[in-house]
């Protein structure tokens, strides 16, 4: 069982480069979030899906786009990179959900800097 | 509007001693409220959850946390704590509308042999 799988891993950018992280899930869930993870903050989150072409902004959305394009993938677009959004960057499913008592599967994250 | 505080950023413990984790949280609504671990590289992991069945709720791994609606607390507690214990713990505080979820700062627990 894959889950939530994302990646890269680590990635270094430099000021004003573009680039997307990839999710991608296999158990047939209907949403999908994008979280960041700034030291001692929390996860905040970026975007989420209810499904396949729809997509709606969470709390912390400037600077970065999604697409939802198939069950599966929820790639995640950050079209001119910044300092402030050097952070651990999570994807996440949920069958239904997630703000009721749906349980949320986690990817391992993503460790972005940006320099 | 819905916050969650977690009250110790660290804690440390002796191996087989008692774990607790405190959590304070607000809502406008009857909240549900879930501990997520977070293992070294490793993405969350759902320990427990409550929703508005019974106040003290059991997770995995031995942990379990008590739903106190007059303090507006949900702490998370483990008799004898283990090594694979080690871990950073968040506290999380939802409500039905808007799917929303909150996180609290995270607890970072060490266990010491």
């Amino acid at each position: 069982n894959a889950g939530v799988t994302q990646t890269p891993k680590f990635r270094i950018l430099k000021i004003g480069q573009s680039m997307t992280l990839q999710c991608t899930q296999d158990m047939n869930h209907n949403y999908m979030y994008w979280y960041r993870q700034d030291p001692g903050m929390g996860l905040k989150l970026i975007y989420y899906s209810v499904g396949a072409g729809i997509t709606d902004k969470g709390e912390v959305p400037n600077g970065y786009n999604v697409s939802r394009s198939t069950t599966e993938d929820f790639p995640l677009r950050l079209e001119l990179a910044a300092p402030s959004q050097t952070s651990v960057y999570f994807c996440a499913s949920s069958k239904f959900s997630g703000a009721t008592n749906e349980k949320l599967f986690f990817g391992s994250g993503t460790q972005l800097s940006v320099l | 509007a819905q916050s969650v505080t977690q009250l110790d950023s660290h804690v440390s413990v002796s191996e087989g001693t008692p774990v607790l984790l405190r959590c304070n949280y607000s809502s406008s609504y009857s909240p549900s409220l879930f501990w997520y671990v977070q293992h070294p590289n490793k993405g969350l992991q759902l320990l427990l959850k409550y929703t508005s069945a019974a106040t003290l709720v059991k997770g995995i791994n031995g942990f379990e946390a008590e739903f106190k609606k007059s303090e507006t607390s949900f702490h998370l507690t483990k008799p004898s704590a283990h090594m694979s214990d080690a871990a950073e713990y968040f506290c999380v505080v939802s409500q039905a509308a808007g799917n929303k979820l909150t996180f609290g700062g995270g607890t970072r627990v060490l266990v010491k042999p």
